[in-house]
């Protein structure tokens, strides 16, 4: 069946540096991907999507780009602020509009 | 306001109680899912329901039930709580839109449970 795989976290950066987080993925087909961020105490909220190879998904300075040749949808920032301290999901839709998401990964920034 | 709402935020139960959580949406949607999420695991779809009169079951139902009373509430009952069903619940929502086209999940803020 479909799954996704994050990096473990949890991460934690100076305010400034550049962020990476890892996501691959197993489906058959064409999936479309999501990265979700979850702030302290609320829901979660979609960050970015892409639905077809080699697209980008950019919103708030992060970026993540469809690569189906390495089935990946790996999650970066320039330069991270404290209030981008979150945790972050990776997650992956294939008909009938169910997600199957990832782990989760803690990201901290320090000032 | 907030368009999806879950009550309670907080339940602390014991072994052998019946819970009910409930959710609620003022945004229009046809569609309502609940999830729990679990450290290290992530979110797993207990139950989902693409209109009022459908209901279906997710990864992990067993132990839980639900029930769609209008297209604007959908409950999550545990019949018979036990304590590996502490987790953070999460009700989302979704519009129908287009065959094949994926629509945003909005989540609510989530219920923490607690059953000892």
């Amino acid at each position: 069946g479909n799954s996704v795989t994050q990096m473990e976290g949890p991460v934690t950066l100076s305010e400034e540096a550049f962020l990476t987080i890892n996501c691959t993925y197993t489906a058959t087909g064409y999936p479309s991907l999501f990265w979700y961020v979850q702030y302290p105490g609320e829901g979660l909220q979609l960050l970015l999507k892409a639905t077809k190879a080699d697209d980008k998904g950019s919103n708030k300075g992060f970026e993540a780009t469809y690569r189906k040749e390495t089935t990946s949808f790996h999650l970066e920032k320039g330069s991270v602020q404290v209030s981008d301290s979150a945790v972050y999901f990776c997650a992956l839709s294939q008909g009938a509009q169910k997600l199957v998401f990832g782990q989760g990964t803690r990201l901290t920034i320090n000032p | 306001d907030a368009d999806v709402t879950q009550t309670p935020r907080n339940r602390i139960t014991k072994t052998g109680k019946r819970i009910m959580l409930e959710c609620s949406q003022t945004k229009g949607h046809d569609r309502m899912y609940w999830y729990r999420q679990d450290p290290g695991l992530g979110l797993r779809l207990i139950y989902y329901s693409f209109d009022v009169k459908d209901i279906n079951k997710g990864e992990i139902s067993d132990g839980y039930s639900v029930s769609r009373q209008a297209q604007a509430k959908f409950s999550l009952s545990l019949e018979s709580a036990i304590p590996n069903q502490t987790a953070l619940y999460f009700c989302a929502t979704s519009d129908s839109g287009l065959a094949g086209v994926y629509n945003e999940q909005f989540f609510g803020p989530g219920t923490r449970l607690t059953v000892l």
